[in-house]
């Protein structure tokens, strides 16, 4: 079986700030992990993913994620946030040991706030 | 290029009716899947399309839940006989085969059932 859990309902940050989203994953094998950003209204967009290699994976809008194997985490960060970035942000999963489930576990997500 | 898109984007609906939702996936996707996003929730898996293969159902809540494909393009979702409960945002999303291949999602359909 496959779970993410992302522990904050919402992160606060002022604007220009550095901004970190939590993500814990449990799977059984070696994971897949994305992060998606959902706007007011809109479909989910794909932010960033990891596989394998480097643990620190960029993606887009100046976003990058750090894979942390030991303690099962993909947290997304960003150097610098901007209002624009306020958003609903979802954390998702899956096996690669599952070869016969393709579709992805996901969080509950987490609602960034940044404050100009 | 065209993104997958779905209609209609706003369904309201009495309670015990049936009601269809369509997804059109992006052109050479040959994966599609469907999710229900309830307010304040993550995603919930429901069906899996890939090819001509046998779907994955293991996320359909109920038999009032189906969902049809016609080839690698569009699909349908049908909730016969809709609850309350079955109030929701439901997304679609389409990829490329292959394991590694992302997601991409619709807009998705807001269900309201009264």
């Amino acid at each position: 079986a496959q779970s993410v859990a992302q522990p904050e309902d919402q992160v606060n940050v002022a604007e220009g700030n550095p901004l970190t989203v939590k993500c814990t994953y449990s799977v059984s094998g070696n994971p897949y992990l994305f992060w998606y950003v959902q706007y007011p209204n809109r479909g989910l967009q794909f932010l960033l993913k990891y596989i394998t290699g480097d643990n620190l994976v960029k993606g887009s809008y100046g976003f990058e994620a750090e894979f942390n194997k030991s303690q099962t985490s993909f947290h997304l960060k960003k150097p610098s946030a901007l209002v624009s970035d306020s958003a609903l942000y979802f954390c998702a999963v899956r096996d690669l040991m599952d070869t016969g489930r393709r579709a992805l576990t996901f969080g509950s997500g987490t609602r960034l706030q940044v404050q100009p | 290029g065209a993104g997958v898109s779905q209609s209609p984007s706003n369904k309201v609906t009495e309670k015990g009716k049936d009601v269809e939702l369509r997804c059109d996936p992006i052109s050479g996707h040959t994966a599609l899947y469907w999710y229900r996003q309830r307010l304040g929730q993550g995603l919930e898996f429901l069906i899996y399309f890939q090819g001509n293969s046998a779907p994955d159902k293991s996320g359909l809540p109920s038999d009032r839940f189906s969902a049809e494909r016609t080839g690698e393009s569009v699909s349908t979702l049908t909730i016969q006989r809709t609850q309350q409960e079955d109030s929701a945002v439901y997304l679609c999303a389409s990829s490329f085969i292959g394991q590694y291949n992302e997601q991409f999602f619709g807009p998705g359909t807001r269900l309201t059932v009264l």
